[in-house]
């Protein structure tokens, strides 16, 4: 059974402090993303990961910075955090296949942050 | 314009109905599309792919148009349980991915 599992459900941060997100897979899977949701706008890509070490701006990478070190390991960190950032926040993982791009996309069951 | 739209709804349909949504997309270079589904305060799961043929799985019937770049899921013979967010998904050619906000459905008894 594929798994994707991330460090915490709710969380809860003030105005300024680092906050980590961090996301495992054990599918083996060379993909991994940081996603994050919020209503009406439906989930935006933050950055993602082709590999080890190697990461890709998303579409919202304001903010926000990765860290890959191991393959089933990838992790979001808030340097500052800002009300801004109050939201959910999904990482998911997938393959990727030569005609199709990135295949279907296994997610975590999403971190619900508040920045107070 | 957003690269992938879909119509928020909600879609309030009584059990047994048929309901059809749409997502459209605007970049020619799009190369795969998936419809995945959204439980409330859950993750999103892949509900089909959708291929240049369509396809079919037992009530769920996606379809592709290229000419008119929309991909389109039909659901008969609707169920309670498949009250959920509909969310369209499209892979743009290299390594671009991009969801649309979702479609709402409420199946009422």
């Amino acid at each position: 059974d594929v798994k994707v599992t991330q460090s915490s459900r709710y969380l809860v941060k003030r105005t300024g402090e680092k906050v980590f997100l961090e996301c495992v897979q054990d599918m083996d899977h060379e993909n991994m993303f940081w996603y994050r949701q919020d209503p009406g706008l439906g989930l935006r890509l933050i950055y993602f990961s082709y590999d080890v070490k190697m990461k890709e701006k998303g579409d919202i990478p304001e903010g926000y910075s990765v860290s890959r070190e191991k393959k089933e390991r990838f992790s979001l960190i808030l340097e500052s955090a800002s009300t801004n950032q109050t939201s959910m926040y999904l990482c998911a993982s997938s393959l990727f296949r030569s005609g199709v791009g990135f295949d279907e996309q296994y997610f975590g069951p999403g971190t619900r942050l508040t920045v107070t | 314009r957003k690269e992938v739209e879909q119509d928020p709804g909600p879609f309030n349909v009584p059990e047994g109905a048929t309901v059809a949504f749409n997502c459209t997309y605007s970049n020619s270079a799009s190369q795969s599309f998936f419809w995945y589904r959204q439980d409330c305060r859950k993750e999103p799961k892949l509900l089909m792919s959708v291929y240049s043929s369509g396809n079919e799985d037992g009530r769920f019937t996606a379809q592709l148009n290229r000419a008119s770049q929309y991909i389109s899921l039909l659901i008969r013979d609707s169920k309670l349980s498949d009250s959920a967010t509909y969310l369209c998904v499209v892979n743009i050619l290299g390594f671009k991915t991009i969801f649309g906000a979702g479609t709402r459905l409420f199946v009422k008894a």
